[in-house]
């Protein structure tokens, strides 16, 4: 158990609909990063927050977004759903934003959502 | 932004075997870390190793830096080892950092 929290595990809904992804990241961790693994994709990094403020942006579709609430946890929202948004969606956590010269950051990863668009 | 290759691609081998798995990438990197990603689809932690060796069970794993290569060494494999293995470093992207992984290793290890 990495102690990478997301709900849910599964979730289904249909094209055009909307959905929210949970992630509380390990405790003490003060970054969060969504990352998208689909089988054509691979895995691909999305967003990262740093203690609430968005500190990174990878390839995160306009109708994708995200927060980080002042206790840390963090929500993924994906809007106008698409089949090819069908993915497995990771949450990690970090204790800094960056691992620096010399530095520690390792990433912890969450469980995963698998997300089915029909 | 920074290329990771891994090689092979796919690896069959019987219990008991032993393997390597190379990580190649194009720029000095601050981190790189060694997932295995169960069939279950969990990615589990194996290393933290931007340099050096570790070692871990009968996992071990060596990065050097300078020629941009990293090596990750499985010593007789047992069938819960398979999946698949991805490396991943560090990367710049507009003004953060994140993980950059590679395409991943996956290996099927039959009884």
């Amino acid at each position: 158990d990495s102690g990478v929290t997301q709900t849910p595990k599964h979730l289904i809904t249909a094209t055009g609909q909307r959905v929210t992804l949970r992630c509380s990241p390990r405790s003490g961790d003060l970054s969060v990063y969504w990352y998208q693994q689909s089988l054509d994709q691979g895995l691909q990094f999305l967003i990262q927050y740093y203690n609430g403020e968005e500190r990174a942006k990878g390839n995160i579709l306009e109708r994708f977004s995200a927060q980080q609430f002042p206790d840390l946890h963090s929500e993924l929202n994906l809007s106008s759903l698409e089949l090819g948004d069908s993915a497995l969606y990771f949450c990690a956590s970090s204790t800094h934003h960056h691992s620096g010269p010399g530095g520690y950051n390792e990433q912890f990863f969450g469980p995963g959502t698998r997300l089915t668009v029909l | 932004g920074i290329q990771v290759e891994q090689s092979p691609p796919d690896l069959i081998l019987q219990e008991g075997a032993n393997s390597t798995l190379r990580c190649n990438f194009s720029d000095s990197v601050n981190n790189l870390q060694w997932f295995h990603q169960n069939p279950w689809g969990q990615l589990i932690n194996l290393f933290y190793i931007p340099s050096g060796t570790k070692q871990n069970g009968r996992l071990s794993a060596t990065t050097v830096a300078t020629e941009r290569y990293s090596l990750l060494y499985i010593s007789s494999s047992q069938t819960t080892d398979s999946g698949v293995y991805f490396c991943a470093v560090e990367m710049h992207s507009n003004s953060g950092y994140a993980l950059n992984f590679g395409k991943g290793t996956s290996l099927l290890v039959t009884p």
